[in-house]
């Protein structure tokens, strides 16, 4: 069982904003990154850290964190953002492991 | 500009071995770790271990403790992945990812896996 807890599915129409939860211990100790991967596609770091993008990331995506919960805000959903979006962090055990989460799959209506 | 191009698919019997490869160019291949992660057809991700090649370190996850191995070899800039015993549940693609750790201004430890390869898919089947 995955130590990060996520949706398995969220809906957003076009043009909205949405907002994709993860939540666990680690993140108490540990901001997340989050990845966008599309079918057959390797994935894409879209946030890491605090709240960075990497080059060539729009803007409309931004991440933040509260207590055990990590967040991956898309303000202006676009029809491309459609895909499978994952967080991860280090796991809760102190020896540098990482953990993924579930994952969640985002429908643009 | 990192790149990390990985080794071809692979077929492989239950019970057998496979040894997937990754090599990295641009960059300095010892000043960050790579991580491996996998991904079985339908299911999410997995991140399986991680090896600091200037210091030939390796950590894994519990669940593939004993059946992998991560090795680097610095002279070539290859990082490589085995694992051993397979069975029909590794079936997956099996990927590389530069992996970077950072402390921001407030002391905050995070890391992130900012490049990845492309991918190899590994078959196990009899």
């Amino acid at each position: 069982s995955s130590e990060l807890t996520q949706d398995p599915a969220v809906s957003v129409a076009l043009g909205q904003t949405v907002r994709i939860t993860c939540q666990g211990d680690s993140l108490r100790s540990y901001y997340a990154s989050w990845y966008q991967q599309k079918p057959g596609q390797a994935p894409v770091l879209v946030i890491y850290g605090k709240n960075n993008r990497p080059s060539g990331i729009p803007d409309r995506f931004s991440g933040s964190s509260s207590g055990n919960t990590a967040s991956l805000t898309i303000t202006g959903a676009q029809a491309e953002d459609e895909a499978d979006y994952y967080c991860n962090s280090r796991d809760s055990s102190g020896n540098h492991l990482g953990v993924f989460g579930g994952g969640t799959k985002l429908t643009v209506l | 500009q990192v790149q990390l191009v990985q080794s071809g698919a692979e077929v492989k019997k239950p019970g057998s071995s496979v040894k997937v490869s990754c090599k990295a160019s641009g960059g300095t291949f010892s000043s960050y770790a790579i991580s491996w992660v996998r991904q079985a057809p339908g299911q999410g991700l997995e991140w399986m271990g991680r090896i600091i090649p200037i210091l030939g370190i390796a950590n894994y996850a519990q669940k593939f403790q004993g059946r992998v191995t991560i090795t680097a070899d610095k002279s070539t800039s290859t990082a490589y992945m085995e694992l051993s015993s397979l069975r029909s549940e590794d079936t997956a693609v099996y990927y590389c990812a530069r992996d970077l750790e950072r402390y921001d201004y407030l002391g905050y430890y995070y890391y992130y896996m900012d490049v990845w390869g492309k991918g190899t898919t590994v078959t196990v089947s009899s």
